[in-house]
């Protein structure tokens, strides 16, 4: 079992629609990370958490609003997407700010499609 | 900011054969870690190796080891003896110590030859 954990592993969504991305990690980390991978673009931070409080924020348009309810789950609220949100989109955790400690571990991502 | 730049959209090796992948970065600070993460088409980004910028000794992972050019700015990747299961694409990244972003590259497509 993997030790971060994302569902869906696809979606599919209409612009008008509302859905969730649920990010769990079951490794005792108390940092966890949203990032967005389009096709042919490197993957992009979106949002950090540490202990459970947003730490960054990279410009993300508003209709992407992620929550952070404990230190194992993260969740990402999806309201009136664009077509171009259709990306991969990627979840992680890590230790937290020591550096030696910050190694970050991936879910298998969410499929997102904006129709 | 940082950058990382990957220059080889796509890669392929014979099977048992060795590669090299290329990353280059771009920075100002002396502190900071880099890493080689691999995504199979299961999609899971997995780490593969990572350096900190203070050690000279290059790392090593079993098959995996980096060449580790600070001056340059430089941090390749080989692959011995490649197998079937190291398809996938990898990823170079940048860290800057104490910070918890991880700067990207494009990624490179490595495909192994059977």
């Amino acid at each position: 079992e993997t030790g971060v954990t994302q569902t869906p592993r696809h979606l599919v969504m209409g612009m008008t629609n509302k859905k969730s991305l649920k990010c769990e990690q079951h490794l005792g980390h108390n940092a966890m990370y949203w990032y967005k991978q389009s096709a042919k673009k490197p993957l992009e931070l979106m949002f950090v958490y540490s202990l459970e409080e947003r730490v960054e924020n990279n410009s993300v348009p508003s209709r992407f609003s992620p929550e952070c309810p404990n230190s194992s789950h993260l969740f990402l609220h999806l309201h009136t997407l664009q077509p171009e949100d259709s990306a991969l989109y990627l979840c992680a955790s890590s230790q937290g700010r020591l550096a030696g400690k910050n190694i970050q571990y991936f879910g298998a991502g969410t499929r997102l499609s904006v129709l | 900011a940082q950058t990382v730049t990957q220059s080889q959209p796509e890669m392929s090796v014979q099977e048992a054969e060795t590669v090299t992948l290329s990353c280059t970065y771009d920075t100002s600070e002396s502190d900071y870690y880099l890493f080689w993460y691999k995504q199979p088409p299961s999609r899971q980004m997995i780490l593969v190796i990572r350096q900190e910028a203070y050690k000279q000794q290059n790392a090593t992972e079993n098959r995996f080891s980096v060449n580790f050019q600070k001056a340059a700015k430089s941090f390749s990747l080989k692959i011995s003896d490649s197998q079937l299961g190291d398809a996938a694409m990898y990823f170079c990244a940048y860290r800057s110590g104490g910070a918890q972003k991880l700067v990207f590259g494009q990624g490179t497509r490595l495909t192994i030859n059977p």
